[in-house]
């Protein structure tokens, strides 16, 4: 596709529910990166993908929070047993390289807001 | 915990007027990276600056780098209504495949 594609936009959770966010990087596009925003304030990291080997999963809030990306293209964050605390906007962000992704721009998408009610 | 600290956070100046906002940050890097977050929507990418690098330039986008200081400015010069937005600077994290955003100017320009 033309940009970073994330689903859904919106999701509104009661305390307790699973949710599942979806990023559709850029075709070709080596590196994925899970952020989580909150109102305010700059984007968290949260984990790395290089492919399909998730080589980084350090910002992970919880072991509530889980992420893959099993064909190294498309990848989802679950959330397991939402909370309060956990609402934010969860951004995804893809990248071309295969070396230091940092070293480039990463391209974003628009993120998923979640309100855990 | 976020490498970058921007300050001011908030600025709100006339159309045409030049803009400046300042990032700081604690430990050695790679390179520097600003992005432009419009209301509502992801991060875009305006510039990257490499530690080696003390200026560079895009467009109406001035950044600066003092690695002595730790710290970076960037100058959106003859600002437009369309530059309203947050801007975030972004520093990697030494040893770690990641980007650490600070947490954001907020620039408004009034028509």
């Amino acid at each position: 596709g033309a940009g970073v594609s994330q689903s859904p936009r919106y999701k509104v959770a009661k305390r307790g529910q699973d949710v599942a966010l979806r990023c559709d990087p850029i075709s070709g596009h080596v590196s994925l990166f899970w952020y989580q925003q909150a109102l305010g304030q700059g984007p968290e990291f949260l984990t790395y993908f290089q492919n399909e080997a998730q080589l980084d999963k350090s910002g992970l809030p919880s072991d509530r929070f889980f992420a893959e990306r099993p064909e190294g293209s498309v990848s989802t964050l679950k959330i397991q047993r939402t909370q309060q605390e956990d609402s934010a906007v969860y951004l995804c962000a893809s990248s071309l390289v295969t070396g230091d992704p940092t070293n480039e721009k990463l391209f974003f998408g628009s993120g998923t807001q979640l309100s855990v009610l | 915990s976020q490498q970058g600290e921007e300050d001011p956070q908030a600025l709100s100046i006339q159309e045409g007027e030049n803009a400046t906002m300042n990032c700081s940050y604690k430990t050695s890097i790679n390179n520097l990276q600003w992005y432009r977050q419009n209301s509502g929507r992801g991060l875009v990418h305006l510039i990257l600056i490499r530690s080696n690098e003390r200026e560079k330039h895009s467009g109406r986008l001035r950044v600066t780098l003092d690695t002595s200081k730790k710290s970076s400015s960037l100058l959106i010069t003859a600002s437009r209504a369309a530059d309203t937005a947050s801007y975030f600077c972004a520093t990697d994290a030494p040893g770690n495949n990641r980007l650490a955003f600070g947490k954001g100017n907020q620039v408004v320009v009034i028509p």
